[in-house]
């Protein structure tokens, strides 16, 4: 039963380039959620998706930054434009239903040069 | 919206000692509080969780205690081992949706 699956697992990018993050959620699992992590500090939500909705976006930056959640397919983080601020790493966690706990993928680290 | 404060930053214990993280809440509403382990470079691994309805949870070593009234939490690791060493983060949440993270805990484990 594999678990959370994110790819790719390092990925480096130059200022204005765009990055495309992809989260495969848990076999089972419709409800999918995307965190920042800056080092040598906690998790922040960006945004909370099921198939083909997003459900609360709050997080997310309103500009450069978007999130899908197809029927078919991965979820995906896309950030366009990339800053040197939008280096992180990026977590994907995954739940069968929105009553139950998160499961955690290996994140992307997102590097730019 | 909900803020959550974690303390201490970071905690050094001897091998066998207990290790207590606390943890506070804003948002009354939240009314489900994960805890995570988080060892360099991995994932978050959830290690115990408890729900608003619920006053104390165990597992084996770890025990996490929930005071709704005063709004707070804390997780409990007894018999602390070198491999319990990590970075330790709480969480709220309402309704099971977005988690609301607070800062960690370095808690390193002596032999």
């Amino acid at each position: 039963n594999a678990g959370v699956m994110q790819n790719p697992r390092h990925l480096v990018r130059r200022r204005g380039q765009e990055a495309r993050l992809r989260c495969s959620p848990m076999k089972g699992h419709s409800h999918v959620y995307w965190y920042r992590q800056l080092p040598e500090e906690g998790l922040k939500f960006m945004v909370y998706l099921q198939k083909e909705n997003i459900i609360d976006e709050s997080g997310m930056p309103k500009e450069r930054f978007s999130a899908e959640f197809p029927k078919e397919g991965p979820s995906i983080l896309r950030i366009q434009q990339v800053v040197r601020g939008d280096s992180a790493a990026y977590f994907c966690a995954s739940s069968p239903r929105d009553i139950s706990p998160q499961h955690f993928g290996d994140g992307t680290r997102l590097s730019i040069l | 919206g909900e803020n959550v404060e974690q303390h201490p930053s970071t905690l050094s214990v001897q091998e066998g000692d207990s290790a207590v993280i606390k943890c506070t809440y804003s948002d009354s509403a939240s009314n489900y509080f994960p805890w995570y382990k988080q060892e360099l470079g991995k994932r978050p691994q959830l290690i115990i969780d408890i729900r608003s309805n619920v006053g104390e949870k165990k597992d084996q070593r770890i025990a996490v205690t929930l005071n709704k009234t005063a709004k707070h939490f804390s997780l409990h690791i007894t018999e602390t081992q070198p491999e319990d060493s990590a970075v330790y983060f709480c969480a709220a949440s309402t309704g099971f949706q977005k988690l609301v993270f607070g800062t960690g805990t370095r808690l390193l484990v002596s032999p």
